[in-house]
């Protein structure tokens, strides 16, 4: 089966911990995407990456860090350094020829002890 | 400022009804749209997509176009409670770009009533 996974499905974090959310995709996509989903809200855009070793601040990168070493993974790290990081993310994937469709993993719900 | 712009609704149609999904975009230039499904706690699952001015159907989902006036709507025929869910519109923004970025509006919770 081809698809996305995401690790933890709830995560619980404490004050002053840095926490690593998984993202693997077997679908063979170049690019992957990190997003955050507050209530009611839209997705917003923290992280990409188009090729291994290569990736782009989105609009809310601050306090959260990425890395691309293997095509199939996009690991996500929630930093100390953000102070509110209770949210649902959502990681993405697409191919980076033709159409620009992106396919979801099933997320991850990061709450603060 | 990139925007796209949707209803935030709640919209509640009864079951068998036309539920119509609004969605405004900020960029003339934009490309490639697509209708996302969200249940609630779920992560979106992809619909519809649509590049060209006009109709674009799929069973009882039918997407239009319109780029002149910055608009993409979604019609959903015969609606079912099953259909009962937020739906987001999201829109690439970029000319020319290849990156594939994607911008989405806030959604539009739809509830079915039997």
């Amino acid at each position: 089966d081809g698809g996305i996974t995401q690790s933890p499905k709830y995560l619980f974090r404490k004050e002053g911990q840095n926490v690593t959310l998984s993202c693997e995709q077997n679908l063979n996509h170049d690019a992957m995407y990190w997003y955050r989903q507050d209530p009611g809200q839209g997705l917003r855009l923290i992280y990409y990456s188009q090729i291994v070793n290569d990736f782009q601040k989105g609009d809310i990168a601050e306090g959260y860090s990425v890395s691309r070493e293997k095509k199939e993974s996009f690991p996500l790290t929630v930093t100390s350094a953000q102070k509110n990081p209770t949210a649902f993310y959502l990681c993405a994937s697409r191919r980076t020829s033709g159409v620009e469709t992106q396919y979801f993993g099933p997320g991850t719900r990061l709450l603060v002890l | 400022q990139k925007e796209v712009e949707q209803n935030s609704g709640p919209l509640s149609v009864p079951e068998g009804a036309i539920a119509s999904l609004n969605c405004t975009y900020s960029d003339r230039v934009s490309q490639s749209f697509f209708w996302y499904r969200q249940y609630s706690g779920k992560s979106p699952e992809l619909i519809m997509s649509i590049y060209s001015n006009g109709d674009k159907e799929d069973g009882r989902f039918t997407a239009q176009l319109n780029k002149a006036s910055q608009y993409v709507s979604l019609l959903i025929r015969d609606s079912q409670p099953s259909d009962s869910a937020t739906y987001l519109c999201a829109v690439n923004l970029e000319r020319g770009s290849t990156l594939g970025r994607l911008y989405f509006g806030r959604g539009t919770q739809l509830t079915v009533w039997p």
